[in-house]
């Protein structure tokens, strides 16, 4: 099925381990996203990207890295986590302005506890 | 800066009673305006949008909303509620060209049967 496929969907890390969350859309969108979302706080932008090759800061970028090598894959890394990065993520994608931008499509998301 | 705002953050229903949650955005340029459903443990999934034209828009499910330019808002509305609606809503806006979304905080909505 076509759509925005996020894994894992459940992770316990402790602190101070690294990890990837892993973000594939198959309808060669342009646009991504990964947002946080925390009770009370609705959902943050962590990073973006307009295309492969080119990504950019959200909100709160502290503490992740991305990359997008493929129009595909939006990959998003935890460098060293903490506590403060318990959260639910969701990667998100949409087409440009060019090809009919019309909101995004969010993943499942993916659940992750810092211990 | 862009916010958003959606001063309900809690909301209970009985079956058939009428809805209206509000969102207010704050943002001098063109905007792009999307309400989001996220059901108990999943992703979210799009109600409705509003890009331009009829500021009046119909979405799924029975959903509608208004934008109203000169009050910076972009409420939700249902006539009758059912059950199913139990959920949490998030209003998003995207300042055209930027295709950022910045988010409320979200209303629960709880449906009593």
């Amino acid at each position: 099925n076509a759509g925005v496929t996020q894994t894992p969907k459940f992770q316990v890390l402790k602190t101070g381990q690294s990890m990837t969350l892993q973000c594939a859309q198959d309808m060669n969108h342009e646009y991504m996203s990964w947002y946080r979302q925390d009770p009370g706080m609705g959902l943050r932008l962590i990073h973006y990207s307009v295309g492969a090759g080119i990504t950019d800061q959200g909100e709160v970028p502290n503490g992740y890295n991305v990359s997008r090598s493929t129009t595909e894959d939006f990959p998003l890394r935890l460098l060293s986590a903490a506590p403060s990065q318990t959260s639910v993520y969701f990667c998100a994608s949409s087409y440009s302005a060019a090809r009919g931008y019309n909101g995004y499509t969010f993943g499942s998301g993916t659940r992750l506890t810092v211990v | 800066a862009q916010s958003v705002s959606q001063h309900n953050h809690h909301v209970i229903l009985s079956e058939a009673a009428s809805l209206e949650l509000g969102c207010n955005y704050s943002y001098g340029g063109t905007v792009n305006l999307f309400w989001y459903v996220q059901y108990p443990g999943q992703h979210l999934q799009l109600l409705l949008k509003y890009f331009s034209g009829d500021p009046l828009v119909k979405g799924i499910k029975g959903f509608e909303a208004e934008f109203i330019k000169s009050k910076f808002s972009f409420n939700l509305r249902k006539p009758s509620v059912q059950w199913s609606d139990t959920a949490e809503y998030f209003c998003a806006v995207n300042a055209q060209g930027t295709y950022k979304y910045i988010f409320g905080t979200g209303t629960r909505l709880k449906v009593l049967a």
